[in-house]
Formats: structure tokens, sequence, C-alpha cells
């Protein structure tokens, strides 16, 4: 089973601060997901990695960044919130081989006032 | 694109009653994922389905290939099954997953 973590767990901020929302695992993991998810909504993919230096954005367009410098650490980046990123973003990861099971993160509630 | 689609959206049930929840999907997949969500967010993978069916104690997946549909089921349902029930696929050699919008399920003593 995968360790995850994310911090903050709830973070509320001003327009136009820089924020980072971390994720880390200690299982090992290759891959690495960042979600983003309104209330009463399904789950969008914002960035993913397959593994160190590796990151590709998702289905949904995001002004957030991701960096991928160890396998254990996936940072996201906002570098200017807007209240429009008000919404709860959900790491998960994905072990190596041909398996397509996550395991997700706490997720972090972001509030931009 | 692949389109995912759950029914209900919304269930309540009484303690005890055999739950199912079905999803359908638009085009061939590679695996079909039942996940659970609680309240506050946190989300456990269920099951992760190619073919038939499985069985993990009161939870029962199975997946038709041919009709692209997929049911979860609870037997003797129980207050704490309560949580939004979440279906999603994947496809080819891709590990992305798509998500249905979940169904909400509330289970009352």
């Amino acid at each position: 089973e995968a360790d995850i973590y994310q911090t903050p767990r709830y973070l509320v901020i001003g327009t136009g601060k820089k924020i980072t929302l971390e994720c880390s695992q200690t299982m090992g993991h290759d891959k690495m997901y960042w979600y983003q998810q309104d209330p009463g909504m399904e789950l969008h993919l914002i960035h993913y990695s397959y593994g160190v230096n590796s990151t590709e954005k998702g289905d949904l367009s995001s002004e957030s960044t991701v960096s991928r410098i160890r396998t254990e650490h996936f940072p996201l980046t906002l570098e200017s919130a807007r209240p429009s990123h008000t919404s709860q973003y959900l790491c998960a990861t994905g072990s190596s081989g041909r398996t397509d099971t996550q395991y997700f993160g706490p997720g972090t509630r972001l509030t931009v006032l | 694109k692949n389109e995912v689609e759950q029914s209900p959206q919304n269930l309540t049930a009484q303690e005890g009653e055999f739950i199912t929840i079905n999803c359908s999907y638009s085009v061939g997949i590679s695996a079909l994922h039942w996940l659970q969500q609680h309240p506050g967010g946190g989300i456990v993978s269920l099951f992760m389905l190619s073919s038939g069916k499985k069985k993990h104690g009161r939870l029962i997946a199975t997946i038709n290939i041919q009709e692209k549909h997929s049911s979860l089921h609870i037997t003797a349902s129980h207050p704490r099954d309560s949580a939004v029930y979440i279906c999603a696929v994947s496809f080819g050699s891709n590990y992305k997953l798509t998500f249905g919008k979940g169904t909400l399920l509330t289970v009352n003593p």
C-alpha cells in the first residue's frame, strides 16, 4: 500500500500570492498525478509524471506548474493565485509496470479570496 | 474521447439493502476502476477490472466488455458504506484515468 502525503491539507490565501502544494510518497512509485476536483464534480487530470525529470500537462488546462526532481516529490505551484483556482487538489501515484491502479493522497483544499 | 456515465447520481438505502451502482463507457478500454471517496476527500481504490468479476468482502464488481458496462454491488449495506463511488477507465498503454461524476450513496441505519 502506498503512503502519500499532501501538505497543507487546507489553505486559505489571498489573490496574487504564490503557493506550492506538496505531494510526497514513500513507495518509490514512478508515476505521479495531480487532479483538480470541484465540489460534486469529477476529478480532472491537470499534470502527470512517469519519472524523474518527466512532466506532462493533463486533460484539463491549468495555470499551475509541476516539477519532478526526485522520485518521491511532485510539488504543484501556482505563481499567482486567483479565486478561480479555488478547488480541491488531489495527488496520486501509480506503481511501476503495466498497471493502472492509482493510490491517492488526502488532498489539499485551496480557497483563494 | 471516452465518456464515462454513472447511474444513479444519488442513492439512499436502508441498512441491510443490496446496492447496485452502474457505469457505462463509450469506447474500448484496457481497465475499469471503482474508487470510493469519503467526506473530506480521501479516495481509495476498490477494484481494477479488465474482465469478469471480482469480490472483496461485501463488495462485488462486474464488467461486460461487449456491452461497455460495469456494476458495483454492495451486499448487506451499512451506514459506513456511505460515500461517493467513482468509476474510472483507462485505455491502451495510457496510464491516465478518465473519471465519472460519481454516485453519492447514503445508507441510513
